[in-house]
């Protein structure tokens, strides 16, 4: 069975340039999640679709983070303008959907801005 | 708001002994799930181990193994055998209900051959 896989594994841009994401979950896993982690510290939620619907953006910083999963699959996540401090690992991640379900992790993008 | 605490930013351990990882969380929940995940440098968060708060027996995964005390919010991680292979950054997350999984800060773990 695939794992979750994301691509790219490394992207160097420099700020106020956009730059997409894009993660494809384990096959059957309804519930897909897009984290940040910084240097030196663990993974912080951005956002968590169920299917196509995105049920926790709460910590996506809206002004300039989007992300899309227009059929229920894989998602994209796009920053636009990227800032310096955007600079981090960006992880993907799914589950089945259910609360007891373990969250299975892409390999992540790690993003370089200048 | 829950958080995960984990009070040791680096740990090493010789190979074949045990080491022990510790963490602490903050909840009022009863009901919740406990877990710790494995990053090697390759990045990919691989899950070591899990456990359930509503039960009363230590989880196992052949050379892990758990020590769960929910009265004092803990949940250690116990790596028996430690081989080359488990050098990695190890962190301790939460998880109740439908709610974010919350993760600690880490701690990286060196074997020394």
């Amino acid at each position: 069975e695939a794992g979750v896989v994301q691509s790219p594994r490394y992207k160097i841009i420099e700020k106020k340039q956009p730059v997409a994401f894009w993660c494809n979950p384990i096959s059957g896993h309804n519930t897909l999640y897009w984290y940040r982690q910084n240097l030196g510290q663990g993974p912080e939620l951005l956002i968590r679709y169920e299917n196509e619907e995105a049920v926790d953006d709460s910590q996506l910083p809206k002004d300039r983070f989007s992300a899309e999963r227009l059929k229920g699959v894989d998602s994209t996540l796009k920053i636009q303008p990227a800032e310096l401090g955007d600079s981090a690992v960006y992880l993907c991640a799914s589950s089945s959907g259910q609360t007891t379900d373990t969250q299975y992790f892409g390999p992540g993008t790690r993003l370089t801005v200048l | 708001a829950q958080t995960v605490t984990q009070s040791q930013p680096e740990m090493s351990v010789q190979e074949a002994e045990t080491v022990t990882l510790s963490c602490t969380y903050d909840t009022s929940e009863s009901d919740y799930y406990l877990f710790w995940y494995k990053q090697p440098p390759s990045r990919q968060m691989i899950l070591v181990i899990r456990q359930e708060a509503y039960k009363q027996q230590n989880a196992t995964e052949n050379r892990f193994s758990v020590n769960f005390q929910k009265a004092a919010k803990s949940f250690s991680l116990k790596i028996s055998d430690s081989q080359l292979g488990d050098a990695a950054m190890y962190f301790c997350a939460y998880r109740s209900g439908y709610n974010d999984m919350r993760f600690g800060a880490g701690t990286r773990l060196t074997v020394k051959p």
